[in-house]
């Protein structure tokens, strides 16, 4: 069974600080994505990871990926209140390509 | 992009009852996906529905309980049944154009009494 692993499952942290979240899998995949979810709202892409190294910015997040250690972070720099949400990565199933797994999940606060 | 609608965006069921939730998307996809999103918790798929073919189901989660039907390329629907206060949730829809790309629905909390 494939398992999608986050942590923190809950963070706060103060405007202008720095942070990453992690995402483990317990599978081979060479596919990443990144997610925000806003209270009451569906899910919004943000990266989408497709090979080992790969490495996007948008704004204050980046997301890497490293395939050999199945692990892919999200870096937060200088927090915004903004960034208040909650944060899933997801890979896809080696077998269909197209079956999405998540994450447990990263809840974000920001506190001014 | 995909846009995607579903109906009902929210609905508070008797215990027992169904529910057909109606997923429309505006452009012709293959692959269509439903997920459940229990409070306070992640999303885990359902089934995959393609056109044209059953739909394949997740473990744990079974035909009888949640029927699924893909008439055309751009809908879809999920009907929970014989609903019981665990089945309160959001479910979503979500499509996959090509391989690296998932479009979410804006999802149907549902509460059951």
């Amino acid at each position: 069974e494939l398992k999608v692993e986050q942590n923190p499952l809950f963070l706060s942290m103060q405007e202008g600080k720095n942070y990453t979240i992690y995402c483990n899998y317990s599978t081979t995949s060479d596919r990443l994505y990144w997610y925000r979810q806003d209270p009451g709202k569906s899910l919004e892409s943000l990266f989408v990871l497709l090979s080992n190294g790969a490495v996007k910015q948008e704004g204050r997040l980046m997301a890497s990926l490293d395939t050999k250690a199945r692990l892919s972070t999200l870096h937060i720099t200088a927090a915004v209140h903004d960034l208040s949400a909650t944060y899933f990565c997801a890979v896809d199933s080696p077998n269909t390509g197209n079956q999405f797994y998540f994450g447990t999940g990263t809840s974000l606060t920001v506190i001014p | 992009s995909a846009v995607i609608s579903q109906k009902p965006s929210r609905d508070i069921c008797q215990r027992g009852t169904s529910l057909t939730i109606q997923c429309q998307v505006d452009s012709q996809v293959t692959m269509m996906f439903w997920y459940r999103q229990q409070p306070g918790q992640s999303l885990t798929l359902i089934a995959t529905a393609n056109q044209g073919s059953e739909a394949t189901y997740e473990s744990g989660f079974v035909i009888d309980k949640f029927p699924i039907s893909r008439p055309n390329l751009t809908f879809s629907t999920l009907t929970v049944s014989n609903m019981s206060p665990e089945d309160s949730s959001i479910y979503l829809c979500s499509v996959a154009p090509r391989r690296d790309t998932q479009y979410f629905g804006p999802g149907t909390r549902l509460t059951v009494l």
